[in-house]
């Protein structure tokens, strides 16, 4: 089992919708999760950050099931803006590396 | 946006040749990291320093090597380039490491193409 794996999509929706996507991490020991948003052709960029308790900036949304070992992506009203591919990422047990999944890519139309 | 700057930004070269990819930074970030990224496998950390000459291995550091002399560049090398290096090489800098949990800021990224 690959340490972070996402479904790679695409998700295609229109604008407006709610779309959610999950990743699934293999170390049940791993303690800090993160979500990245990473542009056609560009660098990365911290998206949010992922409690146990879930957190919610604006229109985004993230849960954390230990239980499960998965994290969730919620997005309500998508926005053209957000077509973008998600990069679920996770600490390494070690401390000392951050593991990327593969992504997810969005793609809101109008 | 973090004050990362990657040089070349893109360059083609031949197998066997040596190719010195550059970071510079200019946040006083301790951490820095090197990754790849190739379609079907997502990010993985080649190299990363915690400090002026201190570095250490990441998942696939076979045929790269590194060097950190100040605090603001580290520098990746290939010693002797392959087709399977071929790829998108994406600097990135963090201030506590990733065990704290810090964000990592990337670089706009090198795309290399080895013929």
């Amino acid at each position: 089992r690959k340490e972070v794996e996402q479904d790679p999509g695409p998700f295609n929706v229109p604008e407006g919708a709610t779309v959610a996507f999950n990743c699934t991490y293999s170390n049940s020991a791993s303690q800090s999760f993160f979500w990245y948003r990473q542009d056609c052709r560009k660098e990365p960029k911290l998206l949010m950050s992922v409690y146990s308790s879930g957190n919610e900036d604006g229109r985004f949304t993230a849960q954390l099931n230990r239980a499960s070992q998965y994290i969730s992506l919620l997005i309500r009203d998508s926005k053209l803006s957000d077509s973008a591919t998600y990069l679920c990422v996770v600490l390494n047990q070690a401390g000392t590396a951050l593991i990327f999944g593969k992504g997810t890519t969005l793609s809101v139309s109008s | 946006d973090a004050g990362i700057t990657q040089s070349p930004r893109h360059k083609v070269t031949e197998t066997g040749t040596p190719v010195t990819l550059r970071c510079h930074q200019t946040e006083n970030h301790r951490y820095m990291y090197w990754y790849r990224q190739d379609p079907g496998h997502g990010l993985r950390l080649i190299h990363y320093s915690y400090g002026v000459k201190d570095t250490d291995k990441g998942e696939v550091s076979d045929g790269y090597s590194v060097s950190r002399s100040k605090t603001e560049d580290f520098l990746l090398t290939l010693e002797s380039a392959t087709s399977s290096q071929t790829s998108v090489y994406f600097c990135a800098i963090s201030e506590s490491g990733a065990v704290a949990a810090d964000e990592q800021f990337f670089g706009p990224g090198t795309r290399l193409t080895v013929l």
